[in-house]
């Protein structure tokens, strides 16, 4: 596909369990992105990547937030032992290459943790 | 450390009149400023981006925006809102100079509305 494809696109999971959100990247970009939008706010940075290398990830909340990239492509961004403040919808991007290229979003995924 | 702020968090226009949308940023010398696009159940689209070229951009669906350094602004202007244009508007930095990383930072959103 063309776009940014994130699955799944809706999550319901009860709080303790651990969710893992799928990013499949557009193909060839070097950058790729994960935030954090809460209902009614914008979003918010939680980690990033160039190709496989995670070199920022002062955003994610705490140490249950985990991503990877390991072969530079897909992405992976795991929640262990989900809490109610987890639920938001997650959004990944990709860029071609670092700072001056514009993101492109996927659809998000919506996690619910009831 | 890098910000940008929109200073309203909602707008009401009337169609067909003029819209502008405010954006404040702290930067370096040279940031990357866009802005994006938010329809309702929709992803984020980008309507334009600043980066160091022509200090007045134009973007898609009519938009444009001008940096003005001297005010650290980067408003969003369109000369007739349509039905169409209702939807949160993102303004959203890039500053790794200043940053010392290559993350995007977004603003909190200004919704707009219209009008008939």
């Amino acid at each position: 596909g063309a776009g940014v494809s994130q699955s799944p696109r809706y999550k319901v999971a009860k709080r303790g369990q651990d969710v893992a959100l799928r990013c499949d990247p557009i193909s060839g970009h070097v950058s790729l992105f994960w935030y954090q939008q809460a209902l009614g706010q914008g979003p918010e940075f939680l980690t990033y990547f160039q190709n496989e290398a995670q070199l920022d990830k002062s955003g994610l909340p705490s140490d249950r937030f985990f991503a990877e990239r390991p072969e530079g492509s897909v992405s992976t961004l795991k929640i262990q032992r989900t809490q109610q403040e987890d639920s938001a919808v997650y959004l990944c991007a990709s860029s071609l290459d670092q700072g001056n290229s514009p993101l492109h979003f996927g659809n998000g995924t919506r996690l619910t943790v009831t | 450390a890098q910000s940008v702020t929109q200073l309203d968090s909602h707008v009401s226009v009337s169609e067909g009149t003029p819209v502008l949308l405010r954006c404040n940023y702290s930067s370096s010398y040279s940031p990357s400023l866009f802005w994006y696009v938010q329809h309702p159940n929709k992803g984020l689209q980008l309507l334009l981006k600043y980066t160091s070229a022509a200090t007045l951009v134009k973007g898609i669906n009519g938009f444009e925006a001008e940096f003005k350094k001297s005010e650290t602004s980067f408003h969003l202007t369109k000369p007739s809102a349509h039905m169409s244009d209702a939807a949160e508007y993102f303004c959203v930095v890039s500053d790794p100079l200043l940053s010392g990383t290559y993350k995007y930072i977004f603003g909190t959103g200004t919704r707009l509305k219209v009008l008939a």
